[in-house]
């Protein structure tokens, strides 16, 4: 059974740094892309960033450009998500996902997500 | 960015009522397109992929139609695990996009 669990959220002021993992099991973790996908309390989804089953190819959306880093150790069957100078924005219940095929890009399992508050 | 638009953003349903949510993209994206359905609390779920392919253990009573930039997902007959918000996505090109959203409630 494919399972995905997020960890590493919390209460952060505005300008700070948080890391978020993602703990995956069930399936073949490094032939996979994976992705994480944010939403807003009481809004949409929005995707972040994803990267490359061996991690060498990396993709952001333009809102967390140059302030989020996505990575995964593939021997830990993890992924991560380093945030800095966060913003109250960035506000978000944040999901990891599997991309369902190579380049496909949409996701067959997601996780429950973890809690990001950027708040002073 | 490619937009996606939803509609309708909510709507009041009975069971065994037939419903169809509408998705429109700003642009072609062929066939490139997926339906997830979201409960409160719980992880989004796949439904259906390339605009018209089931995801494996979804019910068949969702369908999905479209290509180009006109979209819909279909309920034949709604159950009661289907209350829920639904989301249309791009997979056409980066940025990933997604729809607003439609709820669905019980009338």
């Amino acid at each position: 059974e494919v399972q995905l669990v997020e960890s590493g959220g919390g209460v952060v002021q505005p300008g700070g740094s948080l890391r978020l993992s993602c703990a995956a099991s069930g399936f073949s973790f490094d032939d996979y892309a994976m992705h994480w996908v944010r939403q807003v309390p009481g809004k949409g989804l929005e995707w972040v960033c994803g990267i490359s089953g061996d991690g060498g190819s990396t993709n952001y959306a333009d809102s967390v450009k140059g302030r989020f880093t996505i990575s995964r150790d593939n021997s830990k069957n993890s992924l991560y998500l380093e945030m800095t100078s966060l913003r109250t924005e960035d506000t978000a219940l944040y999901y990891c996902a599997k991309e369902r095929d190579y380049a496909e890009y949409f996701f067959d399992y997601w996780g429950q997500g973890t809690l990001v508050t950027v708040s002073s | 960015d490619i937009q996606m638009t939803q509609s309708p953003s909510s709507l009041s349903a009975s069971l065994g009522d037939r419903v169809t949510i509408s998705c429109r993209a700003s642009q072609d994206i062929s066939s490139y397109f997926n339906w997830y359905q979201h409960k409160p609390g719980k992880a989004p779920k796949l439904l259906i992929y390339a605009a018209s392919s089931l995801q494996s253990g979804v019910p068949s009573r969702f369908s999905g139609s479209g290509s180009g930039t006109y979209f819909t997902l279909t309920i034949s007959s709604l159950q009661p695990e289907d209350f829920a918000t639904y989301y249309c996505q791009q997979s056409y090109s980066l940025p990933l996009t997604f729809g607003g959203g439609t709820k669905v409630e019980i009338k």
